[in-house]
């Protein structure tokens, strides 16, 4: 099993529609939660980063950490085109490397 | 401009060759990272300087050598090229204390013949 778990997807989903975004993990130990959106052929772009449980937003983004059910999320309002891209998940504790989930290909249609 | 930049963008080359990968930060950053992504995305730290010193070696074989002459360059170099090598190899930097704000440079595909 791996540390993180994320749907690869895709998903697609009408423009203007509220996009869900998901990652499990087993790492209790894990203490910081990051988003990155990545374009085809571009480097991953960290979208937001959250510490310990609760939520975080950020324009059309909100982070949700669930630490009790080791559980993650990202929505997206109102998504545009513009966001199809790979989300990928990240997470850490404090000094350690970076473990990512293996991405979520979203595409928005217009 | 560009934060982190890595060269060649591309790379195509044969089975068994030697190749390297060279890496610039100008953010000031003083941790710098190699990361390979495989065909279906999954990204996986291979190596982590910080201020020129080796501080994460995951389980790599041993053909792939980081080399980082100061803090803002790290270069990958690789022995003996296989076909199992071709991937995405990404380089990132962060402030050591601050590795929740990586950056990512634009990546190098790598693919071996």
């Amino acid at each position: 099993q791996k540390e993180v778990e994320q749907d690869p997807g895709p998903l697609s989903v009408p423009e203007g529609a509220i996009v869900s975004l998901n990652c499990t993990y087993s790492n209790s130990a894990f203490q910081y939660f990051m988003w990155y959106r990545q374009y085809s052929r571009k480097g991953p772009e960290l979208l937001m980063y959250t510490y310990s449980s609760g939520n975080k937003e950020d324009g059309r983004f909100t982070a949700q950490v669930d630490k009790s059910s080791k559980y993650i999320s990202l929505f997206i309002r109102d998504s545009q085109p513009s966001d199809s891209a790979t989300y990928l998940c990240a997470m850490t504790r404090y000094g350690n490397k970076l473990v990512f989930g293996a991405g979520t290909i979203l595409r928005v249609k217009s | 401009d560009t934060a982190v930049s890595q060269t060649p963008k591309y790379l195509v080359t044969q089975m068994g060759n030697d190749k390297s990968i060279k890496c610039e930060q100008n953010l000031g950053h003083d941790t710098m990272y190699w990361y390979k992504q495989d065909s279906k995305k999954f990204l996986k730290i291979m190596f982590s300087y910080n201020n020129k010193e080796l501080i994460i070696n995951e389980t790599v074989p041993n053909r792939f050598s980081p080399k980082s002459p100061d803090k803002a360059h790290l270069n990958l170099h690789i022995n003996s090229l296989e076909l199992g090598d071709s991937a995405v190899y990404f380089c990132a930097s962060s402030l050591r204390d601050r590795n929740t704000e990586a950056f990512f440079g634009q990546g190098t595909r790598l693919t071996v013949v």
